[in-house]
């Protein structure tokens, strides 16, 4: 089926650095999701994008809905060891609620 | 704390058993979902309910069988399941059944 492309797959990086991460589709998307999923956990929803251009922040994290409306970014400043987990993208397209998922980027922090 | 419980949170069945996996939102959400996660795959959607009406099923097997006796509730029946199904399965919930906004910590099957 259908998904969209999310790079880098893995990041590895040192306390404090930023971290930038992306998603593009072949198609037109109205939704923009990031998540972030720990370890035995569920995802849960950290940023929610409706408007092409739009850029929306949760703390260190912001994201930022593609003019394209083809991609995503995601962006997390100072990263702090609690960071780790795998950040997911997702959306849709038209009037299709299924959510599209990009297959995940992993993030590992070195205290 | 998500609002969206699943139990149990670990399970492993024979291909001959039958088993049911349970969600509950604590949320007041109107839609619930029920997710596939595999390796090295995408999050597949399997079913969707709307105020209690199932208003997609992602051509799942019939082995996998979904029902949702309220808004709250969400269970997922499981009869004669392959090795192929093992997986993490995800309930997740969401206010207008438009996309799934939170998720359970959910069931990580296995099928022996």
């Amino acid at each position: 089926g259908q998904q969209l492309n999310q790079s880098p797959q893995s990041m590895f990086i040192q306390e404090g650095e930023d971290v930038s991460m992306n998603c593009t589709s072949s198609s037109i998307f109205n939704t923009w999701l990031w998540y972030k999923q720990e370890p035995g956990e569920g995802p849960v929803l950290l940023i929610a994008l409706y408007k092409a251009g739009e850029l929306t922040s949760n703390g260190r994290l912001t994201a930022q809905f593609g003019i394209t409306r083809k991609d995503s970014f995601l962006n997390i400043s100072a990263s702090i060891p609690s960071d780790v987990g795998i950040y997911f993208c997702a959306g849709n397209a038209g009037n299709n609620r299924k959510l599209i998922w990009g297959l995940g980027t992993s993030l590992a922090v070195n205290p | 704390e998500t609002g969206v419980t699943q139990t149990p949170r670990h399970l492993v069945m024979g291909m001959t058993n039958k088993k049911s996996l349970k969600c509950e939102q604590h949320l007041g959400h109107n839609a619930m979902y029920w997710y596939k996660q595999s390796a090295k795959k995408p999050l597949e959607l399997m079913f969707v309910y709307n105020f209690k009406e199932q208003t997609e099923n992602n051509s799942v097997p019939s082995r996998f069988s979904p029902e949702c006796p309220n808004s709250s509730h969400l269970f997922l029946h499981l009869h004669t399941l392959q090795p192929e199904d093992s997986a993490l399965y995800l309930c997740a919930s969401s206010l207008d059944g438009l996309a799934a906004k939170y998720f359970g910590p959910g069931t990580r099957l296995t099928v022996t």
